[in-house]
C-alpha cells in the first residue's frame, strides 16, 4: 500500500509569511493526524480528526494555526503568520481506526520548516 | 501524569553487541507502549509494541521488557547493527477508544561496524 504522502518536503520562509502543507493519508484511513517535531524531540499531536471532524485540536495553537481535512481524505495544515520558533518538522500521520494497538500510527516524512 | 521520560539520549553500540533503551510513564492507565524508529529524513515507523498484560514480548532481534509496577518499559536490540542506526522513540496511549500517544523525547542509537 502507498503510504502517508506529504509536501512539501522542506519550506523556507520569512516570519510573518503565511505557510501550509499538505497530507494525504493512507487509503482507508478515516483518522488523520498532525504532529510536530522539534529538533531532538518526540513528534507531538497537534490535532487530529476522524473523518472530516476535528475530534481534538486542544494542542493546535488556534491564534495562529488552521487545518482541514475536507471530504475526510487529504488535509491541510496552515501557519499564519508564521513565527521562528514554529521551526521544526511537522508530521501528518493516518491510522484505519484510533491508532491504538489494533491501529498503529503510519507517519509521513514530514516537511520540514524553517523560519529566518 | 502524562509524561513519557526516556533515557539515554544517545548511545554508541558496536556491531553485534545490545542495545538497550529505557523509559518510564506515569500515567497508570496507559496500556499501549510503542517503539518507534526513524531514519534521517523520514517519518517514525512503529517497531514493536507491547500491553502491559505481559512482562515481554520477541520480535526477531527486538525485545521489549515491560515492568507495569516499576512503570518502566525498555527496548533492547540484541545483535545490533549498523542499518539499526536511527532515532528511537518510546510512547504510551491506550489501546481502545481515543489514542493519543506520549512520545518520549528519543534515543539516537549509533552501530559501529
Amino acid at each position: 500500500e502507498a503510504g502517508v504522502v506529504q509536501s512539501p518536503r522542506y519550506k523556507i520562509i520569512e516570519k510573518k509569511q503565511p505557510v501550509a502543507f499538505w497530507c494525504n493519508p493512507i487509503s482507508g484511513h478515516n483518522t488523520l493526524y498532525w504532529y510536530r517535531q522539534n529538533l531532538g524531540q518526540g513528534p507531538e499531536l497537534l490535532i487530529r480528526y476522524e473523518n472530516e471532524e476535528a475530534v481534538d485540536d486542544s494542542q493546535l495553537p488556534k491564534d495562529r494555526f488552521s487545518a482541514e481535512r475536507l471530504k475526510g481524505v487529504d488535509s491541510t495544515l496552515k501557519i499564519q503568520p508564521a513565527e521562528l520558533g514554529d521551526s521544526a518538522v511537522y508530521l501528518c500521520a493516518s491510522s484505519s481506526i484510533n491508532g491504538g494497538g489494533n491501529s498503529p500510527l503510519h507517519f509521513g516524512n514530514g516537511t520540514r520548516l524553517t523560519v529566518t | 501524569q502524562q509524561q513519557v521520560k526516556q533515557s539515554p539520549q544517545s548511545l554508541i553500540v558496536q556491531k553485534g553487541g545490545i542495545s538497550i533503551i529505557n523509559c518510564a510513564y506515569e500515567n497508570t492507565a496507559f496500556d499501549y507502549f510503542p517503539w518507534y524508529q526513524q531514519f534521517p529524513g523520514k517519518g517514525p515507523a512503529l517497531l514493536i509494541a507491547i500491553r502491559p498484560d505481559v512482562s515481554e514480548k520477541k520480535e526477531g532481534r527486538f525485545t521489549i521488557s515491560f515492568n507495569k509496577s516499576a512503570k518502566q518499559f525498555s527496548l533492547h536490540i540484541m545483535d545490533s547493527q549498523p542499518g539499526d542506526s536511527a532515532t528511537y522513540f518510546c510512547a504510551a496511549g491506550f489501546s481502545g477508544g481515543y489514542n493519543k500517544l506520549i512520545f518520549g523525547a528519543g534515543t539516537r542509537l549509533a552501530v559501529h561496524p
